[in-house]
């Protein structure tokens, strides 16, 4: 059985910067291309960064690229999100996300919630 | 980005009732579209991949339709625990999602 258990996220204040982790487990992670998505509170789904199985690419949307950084230690089936200059609108509850086969579609993990606030 | 719109953004239904649910995508995007279920305080769930493949474990009245840029997900039978809030997402390219359908019984 897959299972994502995302942690690290808390209280941050603005432009801090915070690293969650997603613990992998029940499959192949090294196997696996990862996302991150995140959900601002009473709103919608917004893709956020994913990193191929390797971890020799990565891809990020607009609204975090040169402030996020995905990563992954495949010896530690464990997936990263670093996040630098965070801002309120950041706030969310991050989910990670293991992509099945060769497509973008999702296992996901609990989720974490990152509040950014002064 | 491909833009995924979803209509309508809420609907309520009686227990029984077929409900449907639209999605259209800003470009063709063949078949990659993925539907997810979810309700308060929870993950995603994934209901339909590839437009129209059931998940295990998924109820079968939950069906996908639909290639290009059109999209239509149904419940045949609403159920008092289908009440949640529903996304579409295509895995064409850089994945987006679609602004959700609250679903009320």
């Amino acid at each position: 059985e897959v299972q994502l258990l995302e942690s690290g996220g808390i209280l941050e204040q603005p432009g801090g910067s915070l690293r969650l982790s997603c613990a992998a487990s029940g499959f192949t992670f090294s196997s696996h291309a990862m996302s991150w998505v995140r959900q601002a509170p009473g709103k919608g789904l917004e893709w956020v960064a994913t990193i191929a199985d390797s971890g020799s690419r990565t891809n990020y949307a607009d609204a975090v690229k040169g402030r996020f950084t995905i990563s992954r230690d495949n010896s530690k089936n464990t997936l990263y999100l670093q996040m630098n200059s965070l801002r309120a609108d950041d706030t969310a509850v991050y989910y990670c996300a293991k992509h099945r086969g060769s497509s973008s579609t999702f296992d996901w993990g609990l989720g974490t919630l990152v509040t950014v606030s002064s | 980005d491909i833009q995924m719109t979803q209509s309508p953004s809420s609907l309520s239904a009686s227990v029984g009732d077929r409900v449907t649910i639209t999605c259209r995508a800003g470009q063709s995007i063949s078949r990659y579209l993925n539907w997810y279920q979810q309700k308060p305080g929870r993950a995603p769930k994934l209901l339909i991949y590839a437009g129209s493949s059931l998940e295990s474990a998924v109820s079968s009245r939950f069906s996908g339709s639909g290639s290009g840029t059109d999209f239509t997900l149904t419940i045949s039978s609403l159920q008092p625990e289908d009440s949640a809030t529903y996304y579409c997402q295509q895995s064409y390219s850089s994945p987006t999602f679609g602004g959700g359908t609250k679903v009320e019984i």
